[in-house]
């Protein structure tokens, strides 16, 4: 167990819809990262959060937009589903905004599939 | 940007030993990861390289060149359980906002009796 938690585990929802994917980092971790993982893909890295403030942003559709709370958990939005949004999505912390010796944490992903 | 390769699948035998390599292109270096990946299941940290040379930890050893821009993972003594994906991933230096992993597509490593 990494200390990472994320809901809901399993989603399934219909093209068009939206849906919020929550992560409670690690206790102590100021530093929210959001992956995606399509099937037989990598991760790709959508968005990183740290204490609250967007730090870093990669392959994120503009459908899609996550925030990180006072209380550091986070949340990502994705609207107007479709069908090839159906992935693994996971989020990640760690206890620092930078450094290459800052190993990142990660939940058990939420499964999200769009019908 | 960065480039990250590493073979899509392998296949050994239990009880061997099974390298895994992966190259890498990047503008700012500041460490390679190593991470496990069971299928459905989220990604464990196994290894961190910043500097030149070898890193063991118990069956799993990790080495890294910079100046080559090359790492493998060596794993020993394999078990079945050593199904899994493992995952390369460079953390760029330049990317002063924060610690943003990049990862290769990862390498199916599959252990046969």
């Amino acid at each position: 167990d990494s200390g990472v938690t994320q809901t809901p585990k399993h989603l399934i929802t219909a093209t068009g819809q939206r849906v919020t994917l929550r992560c409670s980092p690690r206790s102590g971790d100021l530093s929210v990262y959001w992956y995606q993982q399509s099937l037989d893909q990598g991760l790709q890295f959508l968005i990183q959060y740290y204490n609250g403030e967007e730090r870093a942003k990669g392959n994120i559709l503009e459908r899609f937009s996550a925030q990180q709370f006072p209380d550091l958990h986070s949340e990502l939005n994705l609207s107007s589903l479709e069908l090839g949004d159906s992935a693994l999505y996971f989020c990640a912390s760690s206890d620092q905004t930078g450094g290459g010796g800052n190993t990142i944490y990660f939940g058990e992903g939420s499964w999200l599939t769009v019908v | 940007g960065q480039n990250i390769d590493q073979p899509t699948e392998m296949t050994a035998t239990e009880g061997a030993i099974v390298q895994i390599n992966c190259t890498y292109q990047t503008s700012g270096f500041n460490g390679l990861f190593w991470y496990q990946q069971h299928a459905g299941e989220a990604p464990t940290f196994l290894s961190y390289n910043v500097l030149d040379g070898l890193e063991e930890k118990g069956r799993f050893s990790s080495f890294l060149s910079r100046s080559k821009g090359y790492s493998y993972l060596l794993l020993k003594e394999l078990q079945m359980k050593d199904s899994a994906s493992y995952l390369c991933a460079v953390s760029d230096q330049n990317n002063n906002a924060g610690n943003m992993l990049t990862f290769g597509g990862g390498t199916r490593l599959m252990v046969k009796p």
